[in-house]
C-alpha cells in the first residue's frame, strides 16, 4: 500500500483479556518502530525492528507486551492481560533503514480496556 | 539517556502573525533532531529535520526550524501562521550513534485563530 497500515482502528476489550495489534509498514522499508501515545502524552517508544537483526525490546513497559515481525514484513504487538492503564493510542512507523532519518507513521490503534 | 522538553502545552497566535513552538533537547553526542505534526484523526506527518549543515532547516507548509547547538534548542517557526496550521506538534530527537529509536516531547497544540 501506499502508506503504513494499521489494524484494527480501534479496539475495546476487557481488562485481563489478550490482544493483537497488526502493523504492515511500506513496502521495502526494513525499519519498523511501535510507540505508544497515552493521552495527554508524548510519544513513548516501545521497540524496533531492523531487518533480520535482534530488536531493540528496551521500550516495553512489562513483560506483558511483546512483538514479531514475520518475514521481516508485518509486525503485531501483543499485550496480554490487558490492564486500564494500557489503554493508548498504539502508532507503528517504518522507514526505508534504520538510519533513515524519516520514519512514516500508520494512523494508529486506539485501545480502550474496560 | 535522551530527553525532549516543549514547554508550551499550548500556544494561541493569530493568523497572519508569526508563529513559534519551543523544543530544547538532551542528548549524548551529536543530535539529530525532526518535528513532526499531527492533524485530528490521523497520523503524525514528517515536517522537517536537522542533521548536519546549514542550523537553519526549511520543511513543509512553510515550516523552518533553528538548531541552536549552545541552547540546546530546535524551535520551529513560521512567518505567517494558517488556521490550517492548528494541531498538535512533537519534537523529536536521536543520537548520532547508539539507539536509533526517536524520543518524541509531550507535544504542543497550535491554535491559529482567523
Amino acid at each position: 500500500g501506499a502508506g503504513v497500515s494499521q489494524s484494527p482502528s480501534n479496539k475495546v476489550t476487557e481488562k485481563g483479556k489478550d490482544v493483537e495489534l497488526r502493523c504492515d509498514p511500506i513496502s521495502g522499508h526494513t525499519a519498523l518502530y511501535w510507540y505508544r501515545q497515552s493521552l495527554g502524552q508524548g510519544l513513548e517508544f516501545l521497540i524496533y525492528f531492523q531487518g533480520n537483526s535482534a530488536p531493540d525490546k528496551s521500550g516495553l513497559p512489562s513483560d506483558r507486551f511483546s512483538a514479531e515481525r514475520t518475514g521481516g514484513s508485518v509486525s503485531t504487538l501483543t499485550i496480554q492481560r490487558t490492564q486500564q492503564e494500557d489503554s493508548a493510542v498504539y502508532l507503528c512507523a517504518s522507514s526505508p533503514y534504520l538510519d533513515s532519518f524519516e520514519a512514516f507513521f500508520g494512523q494508529g490503534t486506539r485501545l480502550t480496556v474496560v | 539517556a535522551q530527553s525532549v522538553a516543549q514547554p508550551e502545552d499550548q500556544v494561541n497566535v493569530a493568523e497572519g502573525n508569526p508563529l513559534t513552538v519551543k523544543c530544547t533537547y538532551s542528548v549524548s553526542g551529536n543530535p539529530y533532531l525532526f518535528w513532526y505534526v499531527q492533524y485530528p484523526n490521523r497520523g503524525l506527518q514528517f515536517l522537517l529535520k536537522y542533521i548536519t549543515g546549514d542550523n537553519l532547516v526549511k520543511g513543509s507548509y512553510g515550516f523552518e526550524a533553528e538548531f541552536n547547538k549552545s541552547q540546546t534548542s530546535f524551535h520551529l517557526k513560521k512567518p505567517s501562521a494558517l488556521v490550517s496550521d492548528s494541531a498538535l506538534y512533537f519534537c523529536a530527537v536521536r543520537p548520532d550513534t547508539g539507539r536509533r529509536a526517536l524520543t518524541f516531547g509531550s507535544g504542543t497544540r497550535l491554535q491559529v485563530q482567523p
